[in-house]
C-alpha cells in the first residue's frame, strides 16, 4: 500500500495568513492526490483533485501543487471559516485509497 | 438533490452484527463504484471498504477483512455493510462515499455512528 506521510499535524495560524500543509508519498502516485476539508461532526469535503484541480465551488484562495512525491496544499489568505482538518488522500494505487494523518488548523 | 444517507448505526456488544444501509438519490448510482469510509472518534479517514459499478469486484481493508461484506441493489440505489465480529476497534462513524472522476471521493453521506461496547 502506499503511505502519506502529511505535516505538520496541528498548525495554529490568524485569519489573513498564508499556510501550507504538505504530504509525501511513499512511492509514485502522479497526480494522483486529492485534499479535503472536515469540519467538526462534519462529513470532510472535496477541495482539490488530480493534485491541483479545483472541486467546483471550492473559493480560489485554496491551490494545490506536486513535486515529485511531495505534494502541497496552500491557502492564500485564511477565512474564519477554514479553520478545520485537512486530509489529503492517494489515488494512484487502488485499493486502499489511503488517507493522511490529518492537519487539524486552529486559530491563534 | 443529490445525497447520500446512511442508517443503521448504533450500540451493538462485542462479537454482534450489524447492517449498515446507504440510500443515494440525485444521480445514476449504477454508474459510481462507492466505498464504506470511517472515522473512530478523534481519529482520522480509513477506506474500509468498496465496491466496483458492477458489484463484480469488492475491497476490504485488512482490519475488517473476513468479518465485513459489502453489497449493492442498484434497482434500489442502495449500498450496505454487513458487520459480524464486531469488536471495540470498531466504534466510528462510517460515511458512505461515492468514487468519481479520477477516483476522487467527491460526496460523502452524513455518517452513523456504530458504538461496540458491552
Amino acid at each position: 500500500d502506499i503511505q502519506v506521510t502529511q505535516s505538520p499535524s496541528f498548525l495554529s495560524a490568524s485569519v489573513g495568513d498564508r499556510v501550507t500543509i504538505t504530504c509525501r508519498a511513499s512511492q509514485g502516485t502522479g497526480s494522483y492526490l486529492a485534499w479535503y476539508q472536515q469540519k467538526p461532526g462534519k462529513a470532510p469535503k472535496l477541495l482539490i483533485y488530480a493534485a491541483s484541480t479545483l472541486q467546483s465551488g471550492v473559493p480560489s484562495r485554496f491551490s494545490g501543487s506536486a513535486s515529485g512525491t511531495d505534494f502541497t496544499l496552500t491557502i492564500s489568505s485564511l477565512q474564519p471559516e477554514d479553520f478545520a482538518t485537512y486530509y489529503c488522500q492517494q489515488l494512484n494505487t487502488y485499493p486502499p485509497l489511503t488517507f493522511g494523518g490529518g492537519t487539524k488548523m486552529e486559530i491563534k | 438533490e443529490v445525497q447520500l444517507v446512511e442508517s443503521g448505526g448504533g450500540l451493538v456488544q462485542p462479537g454482534g452484527s450489524l447492517r449498515l444501509s446507504c440510500a443515494a438519490s440525485g444521480f445514476i448510482f449504477s454508474g459510481y463504484g462507492m466505498h464504506w469510509v470511517r472515522q473512530a472518534p478523534g481519529k482520522g479517514l480509513e477506506d474500509v471498504s468498496a465496491i466496483s459499478t458492477n458489484g463484480d469486484s469488492t475491497y476490504y481493508g485488512d482490519a475488517v477483512k473476513g468479518r465485513f461484506s459489502i453489497s449493492r441493489d442498484d434497482s434500489k440505489s442502495s449500498l450496505y455493510l454487513q458487520m459480524g465480529g464486531l469488536r471495540s476497534e470498531d466504534t466510528a462513524v462510517y460515511y458512505c462515499v461515492r468514487e468519481g472522476l479520477a477516483r476522487n471521493f467527491d460526496l460523502w453521506g452524513r455518517g452513523t455512528l456504530v458504538t461496540v461496547s458491552s
